[in-house]
């Protein structure tokens, strides 16, 4: 089955560094791709979408020069959280999906503990 | 604005029983209807697809049913195992947006 792919699973780092996410479909071609947010108990929350060669639509809320987006090709989007903050630790996840209605597929997600 | 509700937030059943996680939605406008499963700490793992044309989709022990009419839908799970713990999260895309609305899931433990 479709599979997708993110890196890394877990992330430490200081107050007021950048930080890099991955996402990757492995076997499909990935004309949109999501980055939702979760925090503890709680449910996915849309941050924004990308599609190949395009901006990101960002979601109402949502800094788009805090969280940059780049989905720079069919198979790879990244999330940059810039000048990252305790507040901002989370629990990120990316999803792809191709075209012709295809379903989302998810990534194992990325913990992000801001010190 | 679609929302997407769960009920009951958590539940906890003895292994072997039937069970039945609710989700109901406010706008019959979509394109389908996804049951999830998410382990803690872990991404999601898509269960059962339902298209909106459609009233239900079985895969293995599991079965969900969708009433576009009454915006909603139900998994369920037979004889479940403690295998299944996990928190099942119910998923619409919107007809207006494309966007997959999640609800806020419903935690299932199944004690051996």
């Amino acid at each position: 089955g479709a599979v997708v792919s993110q890196h890394p699973s877990w992330v430490i780092c200081k107050s007021g560094t950048s930080v890099k996410i991955e996402c990757r479909s492995l076997d499909f071609q990935a004309t949109t791709m999501f980055w939702y947010r979760q925090f503890p108990k709680q449910s996915l929350m849309l941050m924004a979408t990308s599609n190949e060669g395009s901006k990101a639509t960002y979601e109402q809320g949502v800094e788009k020069d805090k969280f940059l987006i780049n989905h720079a090709s069919l198979t790879l989007s990244t999330l940059t959280v810039t000048s990252a903050h305790p507040e901002d630790s989370s629990f990120y996840i990316c999803s792809a999906r191709g075209g012709g209605g295809q379903p989302q597929h998810f990534g194992d997600g990325t913990r992000l503990s801001i010190l | 604005k679609q929302e997407v509700t769960q009920i009951p937030a958590a539940l906890s059943v003895p292994e072997g029983e039937n069970l039945v996680l609710n989700c109901s939605f406010t706008d019959s406008a979509i394109y389908n209807l996804q049951w999830f499963r998410q382990d803690p700490g872990k991404g999601l793992t898509s269960l059962l697809l339902i298209q909106s044309s459609q009233r239900e989709q079985t895969s293995g022990r599991l079965n969900a049913s969708l009433d576009k009419s009454s915006g909603r839908s139900t998994l369920y799970i037979a004889a479940s195992q403690p295998g299944d713990s996990a928190t099942y999260l119910c998923a619409v895309i919107a007809r207006n947006t494309g966007k997959l609305i999640f609800g806020q899931g419903t935690t299932l433990q199944v004690k051996p």
